[in-house]
């Protein structure tokens, strides 16, 4: 297992559109986070999935966004309508119980 | 709710000589852990040290170390011997444990400093 990975790497997209950013986990980590950061500034968590179970989200998460975790494996991460204050880094992170998290490359949205 | 307080936005240092990275913050939880994260430029984010409010002890992880102080919610980061490698972001992030004693992992992160190492 090579670690968190984030697909894409890097999203440019129009505003308006929607897009989907995908994780997958460590194999066995049983959580996974989404955080959003923007440049120059610290990560700011989104929402925490425990197997496929979403157990929180954050205020930052509006209407237009909607995680999920289908089979307690992978996660989707989509915004709808995007807008252009929505251009961040998306890092997804993983972790076992009472273990640090692992945190993947991120997926870079542009919104133009 | 937690805040995370990095004081020191950018900080320098020479190859081979220390540096200490301050951390304060505020929690309302009693059990909880703290962590220091790394983020080289265009990299992803690398765990440095971990340290368990519960432990009197402060943590080290060969070059680096911390000061724990928990009445005065301060969590300090000393690199040792620093390298060029050493150069990135570094975050603070306490993580929360639950009434269950259950770590989900839910960071709360400083504005973060700038290491920068000189040859």
């Amino acid at each position: 297992d090579t670690g968190v990975s984030q697909d894409p790497r890097h999203k440019i997209t129009k505003r308006g559109q929607n897009v989907t950013f995908r994780c997958d986990p460590i194999s066995e980590h049983n959580r996974l986070y989404w955080y959003r950061q923007t440049l120059g500034q610290g990560p700011e968590f989104l929402t925490y999935f425990q197997n496929e179970a979403q157990l929180e989200k954050s205020r930052l998460l509006s209407d237009r966004f909607s995680a999920e975790r289908p089979k307690g494996s992978f996660s989707t991460l989509e915004i709808q309508r995007t807008e252009q204050g929505d251009s961040a880094m998306y890092l997804c992170a993983s972790s076992l119980f009472r273990e640090e998290a692992f945190f993947g490359q991120g997926t870079r949205l542009t919104v133009v | 709710a937690q805040t995370v307080t990095q004081s020191q936005p950018e900080m320098s240092v020479q190859e081979a000589e220390t540096v200490t990275l301050s951390c304060t913050y505020d929690t309302s939880e009693s059990d909880y852990y703290l962590f220091w994260y790394k983020q080289p430029p265009s990299r992803q984010m690398i765990l440095v040290i971990r340290q368990e409010a519960y432990k009197q002890q402060n943590a080290t992880e060969n070059r680096f170390s911390v000061n724990f102080q928990k009445a005065a919610k301060s969590f300090s980061l000393k690199i040792s011997d620093s390298q060029l490698g050493d150069a990135a972001m570094y975050f603070c992030a306490p993580g929360l444990m639950n009434a269950g004693g259950t770590s989900y992992g839910k960071l709360t992160f400083g504005q973060g400093t700038i290491l920068t190492v000189h040859p």
